[in-house]
């Protein structure tokens, strides 16, 4: 069955550390999407970035860069020169096998900055 | 281009009284999926819609919640007769074409049972 294990349930650090999020997958499937979302202190889920298990480039956005390894099934993500405004959840998720109704996602990952 | 809406943003309602959250996808898309979020938790899927179709609904109680997504209007998600442990944030999302396809969300109905 498909999950989603992120193992780091709160991570602190002072602004401008460079932070890492993990996020380990199962899947039963040869081909597959992984998310990243966040959801600021206001609640809403904003979307990050989808990436497809054919790639395994690294993806830079800024300051924001994803590290896929397919060989040990994880998709972690990095903020590097952190802000206060990434204090946030942030959630891995990837879609259900089979019928590809419905995301799952992890417990996520709640990161505080401080100035 | 407005994003996915859902209203209203804060819902609270005694025990045994019905509550109907709506939700309306961004344009152009037609497929629409409801989560629901316990606190400190992550989210878990409820159900998928598309207009006039629940295309899977393994993840709706069985009992007093029900959802749907009309040819014209928004989707509905009812929940009947509330009791306390049903409180919690509950988001809509929606995308173009099924998933793989990119799940918006909109910003959640946070439902409060007195």
């Amino acid at each position: 069955a498909q999950k989603v294990t992120q193992a780091q349930t709160e991570i602190s650090v002072v602004e401008k550390e460079d932070v890492t999020l993990d996020c380990v997958y199962e899947t039963r499937d040869t081909t597959y999407y992984l998310f990243w979302y966040k959801q600021p202190p206001s609640g809403e889920l904003v979307f990050l970035i989808r990436r497809n298990s054919f790639d395994e480039q690294n993806e830079i956005s800024g300051r924001y860069s994803w590290n896929f390894q397919k060989s040990t099934s994880s998709f972690n993500f990095t903020i590097t020169a952190s802000q206060v405004v990434d204090s946030a959840v942030y959630f891995c998720a990837l879609p259900n096998s089979g019928g590809y109704n419905k995301l799952i996602f992890g417990a996520g990952t709640r990161l505080a900055v401080h100035p | 281009n407005a994003g996915v809406m859902q209203n209203p943003r804060h819902l609270v309602r005694r025990r045994g009284q019905e509550a109907r959250l709506r939700c309306s996808p961004m344009k152009g898309h037609s497929h629409v999926y409801w989560y629901r979020q316990l606190p400190e938790e992550g989210l878990k899927f409820m159900v998928y819609l598309q207009k006039e179709n629940i295309i899977d609904e393994s993840g709706m109680p069985k009992e007093r919640f029900s959802a749907e997504f009309p040819k014209e209007g928004p989707s509905i998600l009812r929940i009947q007769q509330v009791v306390r442990g049903d409180s919690a944030a509950y988001f809509c999302a929606s995308s173009r074409f099924p998933v793989p396809d990119t799940q918006y969300f909109g910003p959640g109905t946070r439902l409060t049972v007195l």
